[in-house]
């Protein structure tokens, strides 16, 4: 079946370091990939998307692309913020009708001054 | 519209009561789903409705969960005989889905659910 596998956390950064975090994913057809972001005591917010090999999703600085030949949809930003302290779910849903996403098991970024 | 609702944020209980939680979609969003997430866990998909119909189910989803929509509008989702394994957050979300559109789904803040 499909699956999500991210690199685990927790991810240390310094405030205006770069960030990645790697996504990769099994999936038999075509799928959407998304990022989606969970701040703590807060439910799941989407971050990005893509839903086609090539496309580049981005959204408050934060991008990923796509990449069919590596099924990768790895998130990166510039420069991170204390504020950008979460947990990170990258998640792919399948395009056939029902639209059921699976998560990857997140990967918590901490951000210090 | 101020996005989705749930209700409790918060429920704890004993082993063997039976617990519902509530969901508000927004409001014209048509499909509704019914997630569970563990600590260090992401979400996992437990049920599924379009409008008032139930389309699918996990089979993470015993037979003492039961789900239902009546109208098409909020949810909610019952657990009956609580054991300690339930212990996790419950998490709704809800989309629109249109012909062969992408489903963006819009996630509510959860209903933490701790058996004592």
């Amino acid at each position: 079946g499909d699956s999500v596998t991210q690199m685990e956390g927790p991810v240390t950064l310094s405030e205006e370091a770069f960030l990645t975090i790697n996504c990769t994913y099994t999936a038999t057809g075509y799928p959407s990939l998304f990022w989606y972001v969970q701040y703590p005591g807060e439910g799941l917010q989407l971050l990005l998307k893509a839903t086609k090999a090539d496309d580049k999703g981005s959204n408050k600085g934060f991008e990923a692309t796509y990449r069919k030949e590596t099924t990768s949809f790895h998130l990166e930003k510039g420069s991170v913020q204390v504020s950008d302290s979460a947990v990170y779910f990258c998640a792919l849903s399948d395009q056939g009708g029902s639209y059921i996403p699976t998560f990857g098991r997140g990967t918590s970024l901490i951000v210090h001054p | 519209d101020t996005g989705v609702s749930q209700d409790p944020r918060h429920k704890i209980t004993k082993r063997g009561q039976n617990v519902t939680f509530r969901c508000d979609p927004i409001s014209e969003h048509n499909r509704l789903y019914w997630y569970r997430q563990t600590l260090g866990q992401g979400p996992e998909f437990l049920t599924y409705f379009q409008n008032e119909a139930q389309l699918e189910k996990s089979r993470l989803l015993s037979d003492r969960f039961s789900a239902e929509r009546p109208k098409g509008s909020f949810s909610t989702l019952e657990i009956q005989r609580t054991e300690q394994g339930d212990s996790a957050m419950y998490l709704c979300a809800s989309s629109h889905t249109s012909g062969r559109s992408t489903d963006t789904q819009y996630f509510g803040p959860g209903t933490r659910l701790t058996v004592l």
